[in-house]
């Protein structure tokens, strides 16, 4: 199947510091790419669709301004969580989507990045 | 909205047993339906991939079918195994270019 590389895999960091977390397909193209909040023995959900070469589209409740997905190209989104705080710390997870489409719309996910905010 | 259910929430067996995972959704409009499996702490391992004109997928103990119409699908392990605990995730997509719906998932243990 095909890869997403998502970086770091954990990461702790201060209150008030910014983290960026990346999501990279590494075998195939995708100008869509998800990315989803798991909270410990809870299922994931959707925080915002990165759009590649346009805005992001954030669900309802997620700050814009605390999260921004940057999608610069057909391989790479970014997640950056801006001023964390201790209730930040999360597993974040992104998935992406073979945009030709020959994995009959099957989504990859990343490995997660455990962020920790103390 | 799409809701999906999935039960167990959680269940635990001795090893060998074959068993069953349920998944419900709400609204039987899907364009496929995938179940995951999820380490402790790590990312999402796909395991079968089911599309809405399908009505089951198999993968080596791995069976999954879909009952579309009346928003049903079932993941079958068998001959169960203690590396087969983890977390079974379903979840459903409405369209290609739109994400995933999950549930809760169920937390699955077997025991040696």
């Amino acid at each position: 199947g095909a890869v997403v590389s998502q970086h770091p895999s954990w990461v702790i960091c201060k209150s008030g510091t910014s983290v960026k977390i990346e999501c990279r397909s590494l075998d195939f193209q995708a100008t869509t790419m998800f990315w989803y909040r798991q909270f410990p023995k809870q299922s994931l959900m959707l925080m915002a669709t990165s759009n590649e070469g346009s805005k992001a589209t954030y669900e309802q409740g997620v700050e814009k301004d605390k999260f921004l997905i940057n999608h610069a190209s057909l391989t790479l989104s970014t997640l950056t969580v801006t001023s964390a705080h201790p209730e930040d710390s999360s597993f974040y997870i992104c998935s992406a989507r073979d945009s030709k489409g020959k994995s009959s719309g099957e989504a990859f996910f990343g490995q997660g990045t455990r962020l920790t905010v103390v | 909205k799409q809701e999906v259910t999935q039960i167990p929430a959680a269940l635990s067996v001795p090893e060998g047993e074959n068993l069953v995972l349920n998944c419900s959704f709400t609204d039987s409009a899907i364009y496929n339906l995938q179940w995951f499996r999820q380490d402790p702490g790590k990312g999402l391992t796909s395991l079968l991939l089911i599309q809405s004109s399908q009505r089951e997928q198999t993968s080596g103990r791995l069976n999954a079918s879909l009952d579309k119409s009346s928003g049903r699908s079932t993941l079958y392990i068998a001959a169960s195994q203690p590396g087969d605990s983890a977390t079974y995730l379903c979840a459903v997509r409405r369209t290609g270019n739109t994400p995933l719906v999950f549930g809760k998932g169920t937390r699955l243990s077997v025991i040696a």
